[in-house]
């Protein structure tokens, strides 16, 4: 069955980085996508960003575009997001998710557990 | 980016009860390429429709999908108490993908 299992939660000072992990089994890696999502508290889910797991083709959402990265291990079936320059704006729950359409960042059949990142003086 | 705005907020409703929920888009979403997902606490939210009426695999056909342009509607005919949670929308026909704020549905 299809699984992606993310890295443990994190706590952060303003100003730091946190790099996520995202580990994906049951499936052919690189037949899909991965995008990035993140919900702050009580919130809707915000779209950060894509990567196909194929060739390493990135599309970042503009409001963090300059703030993180994001990769993939093919040989590990996993992918990494990092997100630099922390302020408590950017506490939220992340989620590494399956990127099921033929477009960059359409819509996630498999979400991962979530990763929780709290940004705290 | 496409704003998408659903409504009500929250909607009260009893077991066995039919839901409607609305989500709005403030631009017509490209061939109609709106989902609609399900959260419940502390959980991933989880895919029901894609395409605004293909149902994912495994979602009970209680759960429909309609509209285009900017106007989408999700249906549950008869709400199981497994069915109370939040619902949100989602656009991808449009770069960057956007969420909606979210309709809850309770117990009434």
């Amino acid at each position: 069955q299809v699984q992606l299992v993310q890295s443990g939660a994190e706590v952060k000072r303003p100003g730091a980085s946190v790099k996520v992990s995202c580990k994906a089994s049951g499936y052919t890696f690189t037949d899909f996508g991965i995008s990035w999502v993140r919900q702050a508290p009580g919130q809707g889910p915000e779209w950060m960003g894509w990567i196909s797991a194929y060739n390493g083709n990135i599309i970042y959402a503009q409001k963090i575009q300059g703030r993180v990265t994001m990769a993939t291990d093919t040989s590990t079936s996993t992918a990494y997001m990092e997100l630099r320059s922390l302020t408590s704006d950017d506490t939220a729950m992340y989620y590494c998710v399956r990127d099921l359409g033929s477009l960059p960042g359409s819509f996630f059949d498999y979400w991962g557990q979530g990763t929780l990142v709290t940004v705290s003086s | 980016e496409i704003v998408l705005t659903q409504s009500p907020g929250t909607l009260s409703l009893s077991p066995g009860e039919r839901a409607t929920l609305s989500c709005r888009a403030s631009q017509s979403v490209t061939r109609s390429y709106l989902a609609w997902y399900q959260q419940k606490p502390g959980q991933a939210p989880r895919l029901l429709i894609y395409g605004a009426s293909s149902r994912a695999a495994g979602i009970p056909d209680r759960f429909s999908g309609s509209g285009s342009g900017t106007d989408f509607t999700l249906t549950i005919s008869r709400l199981e108490p497994e069915d109370f949670a939040v619902y949100y929308c989602q656009q991808y026909g449009s770069s960057p993908p956007t969420f909606g704020g979210g309709t809850k549905v309770e117990i009434k």
